[in-house]
């Protein structure tokens, strides 16, 4: 059974650019979640993902958009970056039925210059 | 305002010890607190989780203590060993589907010494 991937693994931008981060879902996993995580900080709800459409956010700008697609898997937008948006960016899915039971892919490192 | 507070901040405990993580929680909504172990550049891991429904679940060496009246729970992990050195998460959610997402702690710095 194949857990949780994302790619990149690393990325750098400079501020104000935009950037796409993507998510595959593990097998038989209907719902995905977004966390931000900063350096030695729990990771920050950005937003989740059921049946292509946007399930909950967090406190987080606009600028952070997302979609989900037919097989499950998923993509986090951000816009006009800034330096704070450094970060370690998880993504987790969920069982159908579960989703406050999250498994969480290894990351994508984002920095920003 | 943090919803989850999570202590200590870092933890050092001789191989064979007992570990213990606690955590607190203002939201009465909350329904389901899981905790996860994070090791550097990976992504936090599901270890054992729990509701409001039971006091205390065990799984091999890990063990949540829930107190529901006093907004705590706890992660007990016996005979400790080198590999369990790692970051460790409690986490929280609510509204039953998880939409509003979990709502992490700061994190504990567990070192097990051998």
């Amino acid at each position: 059974e194949t857990g949780v991937t994302q790619s990149p693994t690393h990325l750098i931008k400079t501020r104000g650019q935009q950037v796409t981060l993507r998510c595959s879902s593990q097998s038989g996993h209907n719902t995905v979640s977004w966390y931000q995580q900063a350096l030695g900080q729990g990771p920050q709800f950005i937003f989740q993902y059921y049946r292509e459409e946007e399930n909950g956010r967090g406190n987080f700008p606009p600028r952070f958009s997302g979609l989900q697609f037919p097989n499950y898997s998923s993509e986090l937008n951000v816009n006009a970056l800034e330096l704070d948006d450094s970060a370690l960016y998880l993504c987790a899915s969920s069982p159908p039925g579960g989703a406050d039971t999250q498994y969480f892919g290894p990351g994508t490192r984002l920095t920003v210059l | 305002q943090q919803q989850v507070k999570q202590s200590p901040q870092s933890l050092i405990v001789q191989k064979g010890g007992i570990s213990i993580i606690n955590c607190a929680y203002e939201n009465t909504a909350f329904d389901y607190f899981p905790w996860y172990q994070q090791f550097p550049g990976k992504g936090p891991a599901l270890l054992i989780a729990i509701r409001p429904d039971v006091s205390e679940k065990k799984e091999g060496r890990f063990t949540i203590s829930f107190n529901k009246s006093a907004k705590q729970f706890s992660l007990h992990i016996m005979d400790s060993q080198p590999g369990d050195s790692a970051t460790y998460f409690c986490a929280a959610s609510g509204r039953g589907g998880g939409a509003d997402g979990l709502t992490f702690g700061k994190g504990t710095h567990l070192i097990i010494q051998p």
